[in-house]
Formats: structure tokens, C-alpha cells, sequence
């Protein structure tokens, strides 16, 4: 299984400020995706990104993958209280393999 | 909501209980999961259901036992569990073998063992 790891693990900001949260992985993938958790809820499913390309856009989401470093980054721009939770990234393959996640990163953001 | 549906929201339960936790999707996907998280720990993978054949069982103790009888339906059968079985129980859904697939989780049963 491959299993992403993110950083931080915590991150606090203000209101309107930009959060960025990274994450690394070991072996080769077909994508990358980014979910949200809000506290004691279900996982919601952000942003997909393929190994083919380098960056992707979804409203204040971007997000950026450097396969040769193993490596994506969530950017939410403008952020708001309301996108505090925490947020996961998972490492997708074939598709024959169900996703592996790691600890997230937990962001608060305060109004 | 995210068409994976999980019952109940909560449970307590005594280390002698047996309970169920269920969940149902109805989005047409063919593999069914169940994950444990606890407090500071990753998301842990417990089982995977393929087409209704458990495909993967991550060592997970007997005192917890999957049953899915349809591709639409998987529960989780609980019983003797431990205190420290206490945690977030998710569901989720996929199109196993399809690449590029995200999954859709359930809104999770917070399992409380006293």
C-alpha cells in the first residue's frame, strides 16, 4: 500500500490568510487526492490530481504534484473559518488497491 | 450527503455487547470498506469487500467481523470488544479497479466501549 504523509500536522491562521499543507509519498502513482474532515465526521473527497499533470484548480483549492520529489501541496487561498478541519491526502495506483491515508494535517482558522 | 450512509451516529456499548454497525451505499460501487480512526492516529484500513468477497483483512482481531451480503450493504458485527476499541468507525465506497476513482465515505459511528 502506499500511504501519503502531510505536514504540518497542525496549522493555525487567520481569517483571509492562505494555508498550505504538503504531502509526501514513497512509490509511483497514478493520483493524488485531497479529502476534508470535518471534526468527527465522514472524509468529503476535495481534488483529484493525475501523475500527468502538475497542477489543479477548484475555487480556492490549488493543488500542485512534483512526482519526481514524491511530493503534493493544498493550497486554500483566502481562507475562512469555516474551512477548519482536518485534511488528508491518499495515493491512489492502478485502482486495484484502495486508498491508504495518513494522519492529515489539522487547520484552524480564526476569525 | 455523500450516498453512503451509516447507522447509528453513536453507540455505547458494554465490553460484553454485541452490536452492529451498518452501512449502505447506493452509487453503483463495487468495493465497500471499513476503516477505524482513532484519536492522533492514521486512518486504519480494517477490511475491504470486493464485489461482496473480502479481499483484504488488515489484522484485524476476530472480535470484530465483517459480513456484506450485497455490494450495496456491509456491516461490522461487534462483540467482547475492548476500550480501547473505542473510536471513529468509517464506511466508504469506490469503484475498485477503475483508475482515478475517489472514495465516498459515511458520516461515521463514534463507537464508545465502557
Amino acid at each position: 500500500s502506499q500511504q501519503g504523509e502531510e505536514d504540518p500536522q497542525a496549522l493555525s491562521i487567520q481569517e483571509g490568510e492562505n494555508a498550505t499543507m504538503n504531502c509526501s509519498y514513497k512509490t509511483s502513482i497514478n493520483n493524488l487526492q485531497w479529502y476534508r474532515q470535518n471534526s468527527g465526521r465522514g472524509l468529503v473527497h476535495l481534488i483529484l490530481i493525475r501523475s500527468n499533470e502538475r497542477e489543479k484548480h477548484s475555487g480556492r483549492l490549488r493543488v500542485t504534484l512534483d512526482t519526481s520529489k514524491k511530493s503534493s501541496s493544498l493550497l486554500i487561498t483566502a481562507s475562512r473559518a469555516a474551512d477548519t478541519a482536518s485534511y488528508f491526502c491518499a495515493t491512489g495506483d492502478s485502482g486495484n488497491t484502495p486508498l491508504v491515508f495518513g494522519k492529515g494535517t489539522r487547520l484552524s482558522v480564526i476569525a | 450527503e455523500t450516498g453512503v450512509t451509516q447507522t447509528p451516529r453513536h453507540l455505547v456499548m458494554g465490553m460484553t455487547n454485541k452490536k452492529s454497525l451498518k452501512c449502505e451505499q447506493h452509487l453503483g460501487h463495487n468495493a465497500m470498506y471499513w476503516y477505524k480512526q482513532s484519536a492522533k492516529k492514521p486512518l486504519e484500513l480494517m477490511f475491504v469487500y470486493n464485489f461482496k468477497e473480502q479481499t483484504e483483512n488488515n489484522s484485524v482481531p476476530s472480535r470484530f467481523s465483517p459480513e456484506c451480503p450485497n455490494s450495496s450493504h456491509l456491516f461490522l458485527h461487534l462483540h467482547t470488544l475492548q476500550p480501547e476499541d473505542s473510536a471513529l468507525y468509517l464506511c466508504a465506497s469506490s469503484h475498485l479497479g477503475q483508475t482515478n476513482t475517489e472514495a465516498f465515505f459515511g458520516q461515521g459511528t463514534r463507537l464508545t466501549v465502557v
